[in-house]
Parts: structure tokens; C-alpha cells; sequence
């Protein structure tokens, strides 16, 4: 069980926009900034979004984020078969003094 | 561009210490960065291990605290985990990462651990 939660699986078809939420609580995302991963299977996470809604150096600006109270979103604008993977929220939690992530959610581009 | 590469036994014994090296390249380990672990058991989600700063300042997984214990080597271009005690249950892919911005940024390709007897 997972301090961060995230749907399972998301799915949406190119071109489209697609949303990942990750709820957590005041100790977490209601006291600090949320981050976003991407995993392609098989390779090591990338960091996609931090600080709520800043994007690393090369992170195309299809990817963004955002953040109210103690939930977060994650958007994925023109969706396109390479963006296929799974993705992690994260977030510093106060109560447990250390990092935690979402269970992760599988995008399926159809 | 930092590159870290994790290197270790990609088997270890039940009740036996889990030891793991993050090399690394293009950085300095005093750069006021934090460096840590985290892992990822087979089908499974990240978990954060812990971390530590140049200046000894440690921090990790309430859940691991125990068993778990990252120092940085005497060469200061390595860092170092230990999980002690290990069980099935650490069978896991272990990275190290960097946390440039404040957060795990630049991470290792990764290592294969696999605890069986």
C-alpha cells in the first residue's frame, strides 16, 4: 500500500490529452512539492516534473503539472506512442521524514 | 553530465549484507548534493531507500532503517549501501541516484540483486 495514491492504468489514443491524479495527504503533498517520473520498462525512472510543475532540461512542454491541497495531476498533452510507460508521483513526506512514491500508473497509448 | 553506475554481487544469501557501490562520473560528491538509493522489487513500484550529504547527514526509509546503512567512501567519487539481514522480500533492481534538484534527479541504469539461497 502505497502513501501516495495513483489510478492503476490510463489509457488514451495519439493526439489526445490524458491526465494522471496522485492523492496523498498534508504530511506529503499538502506540505511539499510533488514530482513526476517516467519508467519505460526495462530502463531506469526519468525525472519528467519537479517542484510541481517545473520540467528538467529536454522535457518536452507536452508534459505538465499541477497541484491543489494535498493532490496533484500530471498532463499529457498530444499524446504520442513513445509516451507509453509507466509513470510515479513523489513527494517528500514530513511524518515518515523521507521520500515517497506513488504505486505508479501504466499509460496504454491505443 | 553526471553519470552514476551502480556495482555489486547480483546474488546474495539469505541473512547475509546486501552491499552495492554507486560509482561517479562528472560530479563531485561534495557538490551539495544529497545521493541515494532506491529499489524496485520485480513487478513492483519505487521505494525509496535513503540518502546522504557530503557532510555525513543521512536519511532513510522509516520501514528499512534497521537494516539499511549509506556511507560515502574514503575516495569521495563512490557511495556505498548496505541492507543487512536480507530476505526474498529485497530481491530487487537497486538504483542510485543523484538529487540535483532537490529530488532523485539523475539516476543509474540500475543493478540486479536476487536473494536466494
Amino acid at each position: 500500500q502505497s502513501v501516495l495514491t495513483q489510478p492503476p492504468s490510463v489509457s488514451g489514443t495519439p493526439g489526445q490529452r490524458v491526465t494522471i491524479s496522485c492523492s496523498g495527504s498534508n504530511s506529503n503533498i499538502g506540505g511539499n512539492t510533488m514530482n513526476w517520473y517516467q519508467q519505460v520498462p526495462g530502463t531506469a525512472p526519468k525525472l519528467l516534473i519537479y517542484s510541481n510543475n517545473e520540467r528538467p532540461s529536454g522535457v518536452p512542454d507536452r508534459f505538465s503539472g499541477s497541484k491543489s491541497g494535498t493532490s496533484a495531476s500530471l498532463a499529457i498533452s498530444g499524446l504520442q506512442s513513445e509516451d507509453e510507460a509507466d509513470y510515479y508521483c513523489a513527494s517528500w513526506d514530513d511524518s515518515l521524514n523521507g521520500y515517497v512514491f506513488g504505486g505508479g500508473t501504466k499509460l496504454t497509448v491505443l | 553530465q553526471v553519470q552514476l553506475q551502480e556495482s555489486g554481487p547480483g546474488l546474495v544469501k539469505p541473512s547475509e549484507t546486501l552491499s552495492l557501490t554507486c560509482g561517479i562520473s562528472n560530479d563531485s560528491i561534495r557538490n551539495g548534493h544529497y545521493w541515494g538509493w532506491i529499489r524496485q522489487a520485480p513487478g513492483k513500484g519505487l521505494e525509496w531507500i535513503g540518502s546522504i550529504h557530503h557532510d555525513g547527514i543521512t536519511n532513510y526509509n522509516p520501514s528499512l532503517k534497521s537494516r539499511v546503512a549509506i556511507s560515502i567512501d574514503t575516495s569521495q567519487i563512490q557511495f556505498s549501501l548496505k541492507v543487512r539481514s536480507v530476505t526474498a522480500a529485497d530481491t530487487a533492481v537497486y538504483y542510485c541516484a543523484r538529487e540535483g534538484l532537490g529530488v532523485p534527479s539523475e539516476w543509474g541504469r540500475g543493478a540486479q540483486v536476487t536473494v536466494a539461497s
